[in-house]
């Protein structure tokens, strides 16, 4: 069974950096991409970019450049996304996504990141 | 860039009852980049239709996915109780990647 477990709920200060993990089984890490999407309270989807684990190529929203940066460790089939100079409007649910052609078809439960001072 | 835009924004309805939600693209695209998801409250989204039309693996015959061009469309044939959720198109272009439509909210 496929599964992707991210990493646990984060509280940080406007300025700082938070780096979610995203922790995959079941499946082949480096036949898959990963995409991030991220949900604010109470608002829709928000792609954030997408990296390929085969060659480690990444693609970002525009939205997000020069902010976030997408890696994984083909070792652990574990995806991360750090997203530094955090802003109160960066607090959103951060999701993880196994990318199959042109959709998302696996999805991590979501990790909480709260920006607050 | 492509925009997608969902109507309604709320659709009330009742157990038992079909349902019919709209995606509609700022500009033609491929039917094979258009995908429809699910969320419940405090859950990820699930993958419902791929390619417009394609059921996803497990997702009920109930569930039906149409369209072309600039006008797609989410079916639901006989409304369950765990039906009541929120559902985003999403359409991947090459140049933008992934963007997503507002969200239709089926609720009792």
């Amino acid at each position: 069974q496929v599964h992707l477990v991210q990493s646990g709920g984060e509280v940080k200060k406007p300025g700082a950096s938070v780096k979610v993990s995203c922790k995959t089984s079941g499946y082949t890490f480096s036949n898959y991409g990963i995409t991030w999407v991220r949900q604010a309270p109470g608002q829709g989807l928000e792609w954030m970019g997408w990296i390929s684990t085969y060659l480690g190529n990444t693609k970002y929203a525009q939205s997000f450049q020069g902010r976030v940066t997408m890696t994984t460790d083909t070792s652990t089939g574990t995806a991360y996304m750090e997203l530094t100079s955090l802003k109160s409007d960066d607090t959103a649910v951060y999701y993880c996504a196994r990318t199959i052609a042109t959709s998302l078809d696996y999805w991590g439960q979501g990790t909480p990141v709260t920006v607050s001072s | 860039e492509i925009v997608l835009t969902q109507s309604p924004g709320t659709l009330s309805s009742s157990p038992g009852e079909g349902a019919t939600l709209s995606c509609r693209a700022s500009q033609s695209i491929s039917s094979r980049s258009l995908a429809w998801y699910q969320q419940k409250p405090g859950q990820a989204p699930r993958l419902l239709i791929y390619a417009a039309s394609s059921r996803a693996t497990g997702i009920p015959d109930r569930f039906s996915g149409s369209g072309s061009g600039t006008d797609f469309t989410l079916s639901i044939s006989r409304l369950e109780p765990e039906d009541f959720a929120v559902y985003h198109c999403q359409y991947y272009g090459s140049v933008f990647g992934f963007t997503f439509g507002p969200g239709t909210t089926v609720d009792i």
